[in-house]
């Protein structure tokens, strides 16, 4: 079966700038996560969608990220403005977990690495 | 928070000696999981202990929780090169928070 895709791989972009990252997720996974890795950090949660549906938007930086999962599918995540602590590597993982529950396993995708110039 | 805390921060070894890594959280969980990652790519699943299990064994694996102590321990058995990744616990709350990952445990695995 095919994996969690994740595009573009790399980008770099000034401070101030927009950027936008996409994730299609393991087909039948109900279930999507957009995670952010500052290097030498373990993933901190951004959002997870069930369906097409926010379950925890905690920790988004509302005032500079947005996240939509349009019909239950693939996800975007944006950025805007862009500020230099938000280099990182942006995970989307993937999992069957039903009820907004995030009990099983998470599947992850190769992620995209972002600099902020 | 029920963050995971990996320990040690840098594990360095030689091929086929074993590895242990530990990691402490600090409320009620469901269930821990183990995950590696190798430099620049994404994170894969090794395993899923659930709070009500002690040790579970997959391969070169073993786990072990100790809820009372809010402890785990990845043990990786006769180690290869191949073995040399980051290596990162997550747990899920007793009713369902989400993961929360530890900041990892380096490990190189000398040939």
């Amino acid at each position: 079966e095919a994996g969690v895709a994740q595009s573009p791989r790399y980008k770099i972009i000034e401070k101030r700038q927009s950027v936008a990252f996409w994730c299609n997720p393991i087909s039948g996974h109900a279930t999507l996560y957009w995670y952010q890795q500052i290097l030498g950090q373990g993933p901190k949660l951004l959002i997870q969608f069930q369906n097409n549906g926010v379950v925890d938007d905690s920790q988004l930086p509302k005032d500079r990220f947005s996240a939509e999962r349009l019909k239950g599918v693939d996800s975007t995540l944006k950025i805007q403005p862009a500020k230099l602590e938000d280099s990182a590597v942006y995970l989307c993982a993937s999992s069957l977990a039903a009820g907004g529950i995030s009990y099983n396993e998470q599947f992850f995708g190769p992620g995209t690495r972002l600099t902020v110039l | 928070s029920q963050q995971g805390e990996e320990d040690p921060q840098a594990l360095s070894i030689q091929e086929g000696e074993n590895a242990t890594m530990n990691c402490s959280y600090k409320t009620s969980i469901n269930n821990l999981q183990w995950y590696r990652q190798n430099s620049g790519r994404g994170l894969v699943h090794l395993i899923l202990i659930r709070s009500n299990e002690r040790e579970k064994h997959s391969g070169r694996l073993r786990v072990t929780l100790d809820t009372s102590k809010k402890s785990s321990s990845l043990l990786i058995t006769a180690s290869r090169a191949a073995d040399t990744a980051s290596y990162f616990c997550a747990t899920v709350g007793a009713y369902g928070q989400n993961f929360v990952f530890g900041p990892g445990t380096r490990l190189s695995v000398l040939p």
